[in-house]
C-alpha cells in the first residue's frame, strides 16, 4: 500500500464551474476525513466519514460541497459553482479505527479559481 | 472555544537545538500531535502525545506537555537542513469525534 493517493494534484479551474477531487485512503481504514488549508493556515476540517457513513460536517462546508465515499472505499469530493474563495489546497486523511494514534495525510489538491 | 496557537517563524542554524511551542485552549483534549509539512506537500505525523504524560523522547524530537498551562513544544535536537518545514501541532478535543483542531504552524529555517 502506497498511503493515501489525491487526484488531481492541481486543479484549475473558471469560477462557476464544477470541480471533483477523489481520495483513495489506506485500504484498511475505515476513517477518512477531508481538510482544507489556505495560504499560510492549517487545515480545517471539513467532513469525516467512518466507512461510507459521513459522520461529521463542518459549518464551512457550504450547500456547493458535497463528498461521498459510496463503499468505504475511495471518496469524492465535489465543489459546485466555484468561487474564488474556493482556492486551497484540500487534504484528504485518514485513519484506523484508534484514529488517535494520528491521520494518514495525503499530498492534496491544489485547487485555484480563476 | 477551540483554538490553538503557534509562533509564526523560527530560524536555528544547523546543529543547534529546535523548540517549538504550542498552546491549546481545550484543557479536556486527550491527545496532541505534531506533524511535520514540507513545501507542496501533505502532512507528515511526527509523534503525538497522550494527556496523561508530561513527556515524551522519539529519538531527536522531544514532546514535553504541561496541561496546566496548556502548552505543549517539540524540540528538535540536532537539528539539520532537512528539517526546514511547518509544523503543526493539532489536538483532537473530546467531542466525540476525530477530528483535528490544528495551528496555524511554525515555519522552521534551518542555516548551513
Amino acid at each position: 500500500d502506497t498511503g493515501v493517493s489525491q487526484n488531481p494534484r492541481h486543479k484549475i479551474t473558471k469560477r462557476g464551474q464544477n470541480v471533483t477531487f477523489r481520495c483513495d485512503p489506506i485500504s484498511e481504514h475505515n476513517r477518512l476525513y477531508w481538510y482544507r488549508q489556505t495560504l499560510g493556515q492549517g487545515p480545517e476540517f471539513l467532513t469525516y466519514f467512518q466507512n461510507e457513513a459521513q459522520l461529521e460536517k463542518s459549518r464551512l462546508l457550504s450547500d456547493r460541497f458535497s463528498a461521498e465515499r459510496p463503499k468505504g472505499s475511495f471518496s469524492t469530493l465535489e465543489i459546485q459553482r466555484t468561487e474564488q474563495g474556493d482556492s486551497a489546497m484540500y487534504l484528504c486523511a485518514s485513519s484506523s479505527r484508534t484514529g488517535n494514534y494520528g491521520y494518514t495525510f495525503g499530498s492534496g489538491t491544489r485547487l485555484t479559481v480563476v | 472555544g477551540e483554538d490553538v496557537e503557534q509562533s509564526l517563524f523560527l530560524s536555528v542554524r544547523e546543529g543547534d537545538s529546535s523548540v517549538i511551542n504550542c498552546t491549546y485552549t481545550d484543557s479536556s483534549s486527550t491527545y496532541l500531535y505534531w506533524y511535520k509539512q514540507e513545501p507542496g506537500a501533505g502532512l507528515q505525523l511526527l509523534t503525538y502525545i497522550f494527556s496523561n504524560m508530561d513527556m515524551k523522547q522519539d529519538q531527536r524530537l522531544t514532546v514535553l506537555l504541561n496541561k496546566k498551562d496548556k502548552h505543549l513544544s517539540l524540540r528538535i535536537a540536532d537539528t539539520q537542513t532537512g528539517d526546514s518545514a511547518i509544523y503543526f501541532c493539532a489536538e483532537i478535543p473530546t467531542s466525540g469525534t476525530y477530528k483535528y483542531i490544528f495551528g496555524t504552524g511554525t515555519r522552521l529555517k534551518v542555516l548551513a
